[in-house]
């Protein structure tokens, strides 16, 4: 596709359940990114993928946190038993490797 | 231990002035220095960035200036217009070849016509 692509835009969880967030990043683009942005901050890394490897967790904030790219293309974060500091806008942005991101417009969650 | 700090938090210009947010950082082992505008509702867009090789960068009205000994960057918009009011947000990088990347806090610009 032309651009990032995120599904869902909004996500209303109540607490204490799954969710399942999935990036489409642009055709070719090697490497993906997942960012946490919370209201009035700038995005937080979370997650690094090149292909399907998965190179860097260190920003995923717990254990309830995971996430994949099984085929090297579509990307899914899933966060279990969602609390309400889980509530944010998650970013996903992919790069050819030259240049720097292009993102997506996010999903943004709110935990009640 | 905040590695990224962004100035001003909000900013208000006259249309046609100049614009000017600053970022310094600490880890110098960073190489490259993007700055990405925000708007509402979207994900933050590449504008401009820079490699430590050289001191400054033209794209446009947009211009970021680098000191690699003072560890700061700043992002200039000439002739501000009102369409540029939005989110701003310098980062750095250790692999310029889309390693992670540590944000700024952000500058909301103001624009006024």
């Amino acid at each position: 596709g032309a651009g990032v692509s995120q599904s869902p835009r909004y996500k209303v969880a109540k607490r204490g359940q799954d969710v399942a967030l999935r990036c489409d990043p642009i055709s070719g683009h090697v490497s993906l990114f997942w960012y946490q942005q919370a209201l009035g901050q700038g995005p937080e890394f979370l997650t690094y993928f090149q292909n399907e490897a998965q190179l860097d967790k260190s920003g995923l904030p717990s254990d309830r946190f995971f996430a994949e790219r099984p085929e090297g293309s579509v990307s899914t974060l899933k966060i279990q038993r969602t609390q309400q500091e889980d509530s944010a806008v998650y970013l996903c942005a992919s790069s050819s490797g030259r240049h720097g991101y292009t993102f997506g417009s996010g999903t943004r969650l709110t935990v009640v | 231990q905040q590695q990224v700090k962004q100035s001003p938090q909000s900013l208000i210009v006259q249309k046609g002035g100049i614009s000017i947010i600053n970022c310094a950082y600490e880890n110098t082992a960073f190489d490259y220095f993007p700055w990405y505008q925000q708007f509402p509702g979207k994900g933050p867009a590449l504008l401009i960035a820079i490699r430590p090789d050289v001191s400054e960068k033209k794209e446009g009205r947009f211009t970021i200036s680098f000191n690699k000994s003072a560890k700061q960057f700043s992002l200039h918009i000439m002739d501000s217009q009102p369409g540029d009011s939005a989110t701003y947000f310098c980062a750095a990088s250790i692999n310029t070849n889309a390693g992670k990347s540590t944000f700024g806090d952000g500058t909301t610009l103001t624009v006024k016509p």
